[in-house]
């Protein structure tokens, strides 16, 4: 399925950079997650989002790290200041109310030098 | 603490042979349960489903998984792997309660590698 488009697929920033992966959902998908991905574990949620709304943050870390999701446009999710524990793979997913399936991106492959 | 476990991290076989992998979850009350596959360099795609009715599921490619609720698991199943089923098999669990907020909760990961 190719209806979860995120960019940039790879990333490259400096410590001390920000960075901004961009994800836009499925068409006709309202809800929109945020997971990450670090080598050798599974995949760890960060995020729920609708639109201009955050519906569930339990999973991103307390500093650096926000989401939105505009009326309009993508969703962002924003890494302020980074740091080389942030290179990590980022997911974006999309569903519908209450189906419980989500439908993934390709991924946003941040590496942080 | 919420968990899903998957025990196998890594797995060889031989194309045709038999595939078994465990998943178990540690949530009561009732679940949705979903196997996930990503193909090398690729995003992750449903195999299979399991939200309510006959606990044997069957999925894409000839895999199935069967919901046993008193052993909390729902392991993946395929009869005889293909060397094209190389990848990493993500088990993931959704609470289905009024508060539940539709995320799931993924394992991490069993990574398969089917040699010719």
């Amino acid at each position: 399925n190719a209806g979860v488009m995120q960019n940039p697929r790879h990333l490259v920033r400096r410590r001390g950079q920000e960075a901004r992966l961009r994800c836009s959902p499925m068409k006709g998908h309202s809800h929109v997650y945020w997971y990450r991905q670090l080598p050798e574990e599974g995949l760890k949620f960060m995020v729920y989002l609708q639109k201009e709304n955050i519906i569930d943050e339990s999973g991103m870390p307390k500093e650096r790290f926000s989401a939105e999701f505009p009326k309009e446009g993508p969703s962002i999710l924003r890494i302020q200041q980074v740091v080389r524990g942030d290179s990590a793979a980022y997911f974006c997913a999309s569903g519908l109310a209450n189906t419980g399936e989500l439908f993934f991106g390709e991924g946003s492959r941040l590496t942080v030098l | 603490a919420q968990s899903v476990s998957q025990h196998n991290h890594h797995v060889i076989l031989s194309e045709a042979a038999s595939l078994e992998l465990g998943c178990n979850y540690s949530y009561g009350g009732t679940v949705n349960l979903f196997w996930y596959v990503q193909y090398p360099g690729q995003h992750l795609q449903l195999l299979l489903k399991y939200f309510s009715g006959d606990p044997l599921v069957k999925g894409i490619k000839g895999f199935e998984a069967e919901f046993i609720k008193s052993k909390f698991s729902f392991n993946l199943r395929k009869p005889s792997v293909q060397w094209s089923d190389t990848a990493e098999y993500f088990c993931a669990v959704r609470r289905n309660y009024g508060g539940a907020t539709n995320k799931l909760i993924f394992g991490t990961g069993t990574l398969l590698a089917v040699q010719p």
